[in-house]
């Protein structure tokens, strides 16, 4: 099974800069059709999971541009710039390209 | 609006038996491949069953965790999706979230989960 090592565990941050979490596979992520299926979720403390990033950089519908992911291959990155109050939680990096589907094992976003 | 509303989940011993059951709206459900996806107390996330749609053959896939206790399954005529869980363990307790992707994307919409406990 593909391997997705997130690092931090937890990221302090002061509210208004900008935060960095990086994710990496285990094998490379590119599927045979040439797309990269890696996403981002973020879950807000006590609620469910939400859709950031998919295919490694495009934001789904209705999240700030302040989200931005970045990679290729086996080494994945999500910035989050200005960082707000309601960014905080954790987020997860998750792949779609190699069977069975796996998550990373998530990032705590938390204030500093 | 998409809405997605898991049910069905509660209390059950080691051994026992539920049938999760997820009622969606807002959206051609024939259209797309539906999820479920779990998650321990305190614990990540952990991708269980998918259901693809009619032109796929309805095709399901399970992790290896669960593959021969659960099974996944969908009744288009009522835009809902299933899961019924079997042979449950005491890691099978969590909060199981049923999802829609969208193209390029796996799971776009969430429900609000529902809470299944495996415990004597």
């Amino acid at each position: 099974d593909v391997v997705l090592t997130q690092t931090p565990v937890a990221q302090p941050v002061t509210l208004g800069d900008q935060a960095s979490i990086s994710c990496r596979s285990s094998q490379s992520l590119v599927h045979s059709n040439g797309n990269t299926y890696l996403e981002w979720y973020l879950q807000k403390p006590g609620q469910s999971p939400q859709l950031l990033i998919f295919k490694v950089s495009n934001r789904f519908s209705g999240v700030p541009d302040r989200f931005i992911g970045s990679g290729s291959g086996s080494d994945f990155t999500l910035k989050i710039s200005r960082v707000e109050p309601e960014d905080l939680g954790v987020y997860y990096c998750f792949q779609a390209t190699h069977d069975p589907l796996t998550f990373g094992s998530g990032t705590k976003l938390e204030i500093k | 609006e998409v809405q997605i509303l898991e049910t069905g989940g509660g209390l059950v011993k080691p051994g026992g038996s539920l049938r999760l059951s997820c009622a969606t709206s807002g959206f051609n459900f024939n259209d797309y491949f539906m999820h479920w996806v779990r998650q321990a107390p305190g614990n990540g996330l952990e991708w269980v069953a998918e259901v693809r749609n009619k032109n796929n053959n309805y095709a399901t896939y399970y992790a290896a965790s669960v593959k021969g206790r659960f099974t996944i399954s969908r009744d288009d005529s009522k835009s809902s999706v299933y899961l019924q869980v079997s042979s449950l363990r005491a890691e099978d307790t969590a909060i199981y979230y049923c999802t829609r992707g969208q193209p390029g994307a796996w799971f776009a919409y969430w429900g609000q989960g529902t809470l299944v406990t495996v415990s004597s």
